[in-house]
């Protein structure tokens, strides 16, 4: 079945580094994408999305980059913090909400 | 406010037992989740409603679990009988609407232990 993946289970970041994540996601009808951060203990938390007719979209230290034409979605994550060690999901919507599996980011001092 | 409550936080019970977990969305939302997360399968969508009407419960895996929304502000899922492939951790969110542009907010998660 179409399922959302993330290409590394775990990525180690020194502080201050930017951070990439990736995301290939096998639906080409979802519309809608959402990256979510979980700290530990703690529920998904909503980082950044961007829909399907656009190809970049940027918060605060984070950018989040869709390739239609590959299936892929990453997020940067800009002077990675401390505070951005967590389980990052990416998640697609169509229809409804479904999350990959999730990559552990650890930021190194 | 307060946001997404669960109740109980921890909940440790032995097999056969019936398990009620327990929800409050945030005020005003009129979408609600309910969620399973375990290392093997990630997160699953169990069950969502939609105005306290159940829209789509194909991710509830048997006639186990069931899951009641009788007014706005509350929601149960339940497990009758539990079993130890139970255990995981469950997860309530609730949002504006179910259209794909309404963020979901997530609860603290209940983490079950079946014995």
């Amino acid at each position: 079945g179409e399922s959302v993946g993330l290409h590394l289970p775990t990525l180690s970041v020194q502080e201050g580094d930017n951070s990439i994540i990736n995301c290939a996601y096998s639906n080409s009808a979802s519309d809608y994408f959402i990256w979510y951060k979980q700290e530990s203990g703690k529920g998904p938390q909503f980082i950044i999305d961007i829909r399907s007719n656009m190809d970049k979209r940027q918060g605060q230290r984070v950018t989040v980059l869709l390739n239609k034409t590959v299936k892929h979605l990453s997020l940067q994550i800009a002077a990675t913090q401390p505070g951005d060690s967590a389980v990052y999901f990416c998640a697609e919507i169509n229809g409804k909400l479904s999350f990959g599996a999730g990559t552990t980011v650890t930021v190194r001092a | 406010d307060a946001g997404v409550i669960q109740s109980p936080r921890h909940e440790v019970t032995e097999m056969g037992q019936e398990v009620t977990l327990r929800c409050k969305p945030i005020s005003g939302h009129n979408s609600l989740f309910w969620y399973r997360q375990t290392m093997m399968r990630g997160l699953e969508l169990l069950i969502y409603f939609n105005n306290n009407v159940p829209i789509d419960d194909s991710g509830m895996p048997e006639d186990r679990f069931s899951a009641k929304m009788p007014n706005a502000s509350f929601s149960t899922l339940k497990i009758q009988p539990s079993e130890p492939r139970d255990s995981a951790v469950y997860f309530c969110a609730s949002s504006r609407s179910v259209a794909g542009g309404d963020e979901q907010f997530f609860g603290p998660g209940t983490r079950l232990t079946v014995l």
